[in-house]
């Protein structure tokens, strides 16, 4: 699985939109990224996951560029409660439903 | 639809006791994972289940550790002969296919 790299802060403030980048140069072309936070000590949430095309669910929106080799992750309007530590992660191919690989993440601290 | 249910949610044992931590997955789950967090650590994982088979033991300790996830119940994490290095938050995941949904944890002292 492709490695990927994350600024390891972040501040936003509260309403606003809150973009979280993710490098992933080495991905490969059946690999998907997948996004997902750990609010404190709580277990990790799964945001969103994609391929080529851009995502949007309820909680987010991912933005990946024309050649992969870079996502943004959009928390539309921030609150307090998005404060956590978010992830990026590579995977895919033939192991997609494979284990995860934590890296280190972005902490996002919302601030009023 | 429940979400993963782990328990116990706090356990604590003495050295060289045994832990054993349960995981319930989400109904119409098949896929297991287990993931350990140390102290200020990130999440590591340890094996990955299907109903009665391991997939990937790749992130478990040789000794000591075991996991199951039999046909019926829950699957189980177990530890023998715990040591104080064995305190970390355990989070089980479960998974129908792409996205894989966490529990609550347990999280294991050893005193």
């Amino acid at each position: 699985d492709a490695k990927t790299t994350q600024p390891p802060s972040m501040d936003c403030a509260e309403g606003r939109a809150a973009n979280l980048p993710c490098n992933h140069s080495t991905i490969s072309g059946n690999e998907y990224v997948y996004w997902y936070r750990q609010i404190h000590s709580q277990g990790p949430q799964y945001i969103i996951h994609g391929l080529k095309n851009n995502e949007t669910n309820e909680m987010a929106s991912l933005i990946i560029t024309e050649d992969r080799k870079s996502s943004t992750l959009i928390l539309p309007h921030a609150t307090l409660r998005d404060t956590a530590v978010y992830y990026c992660i590579v995977r895919g191919g033939s192991s997609n439903t494979g284990k995860l690989i934590f890296g280190q993440g972005t902490t996002l601290q919302v601030k009023p | 639809n429940a979400g993963v249910m782990q328990n116990p949610r706090h356990l604590v044992r003495r050295r060289g006791q045994e832990a054993r931590l349960r995981c319930s997955p989400m109904k119409g789950h098949s896929h297991v994972y287990w993931y350990r967090q140390l102290p200020e650590e990130g999440l590591k994982f340890m094996v990955y289940l299907q109903k009665e088979n391991i997939i990937d033991e790749s992130g478990m300790p040789k000794e000591r550790f075991s996991a199951e996830f039999p046909k019926e119940g829950p699957s189980i994490l177990r530890i023998q002969q715990v040591v104080r290095g064995d305190s970390a938050a355990y989070f089980c995941a479960s998974s129908p296919s792409h996205e894989q949904f966490f529990g609550p944890g347990t999280r294991l002292t050893v005193l």
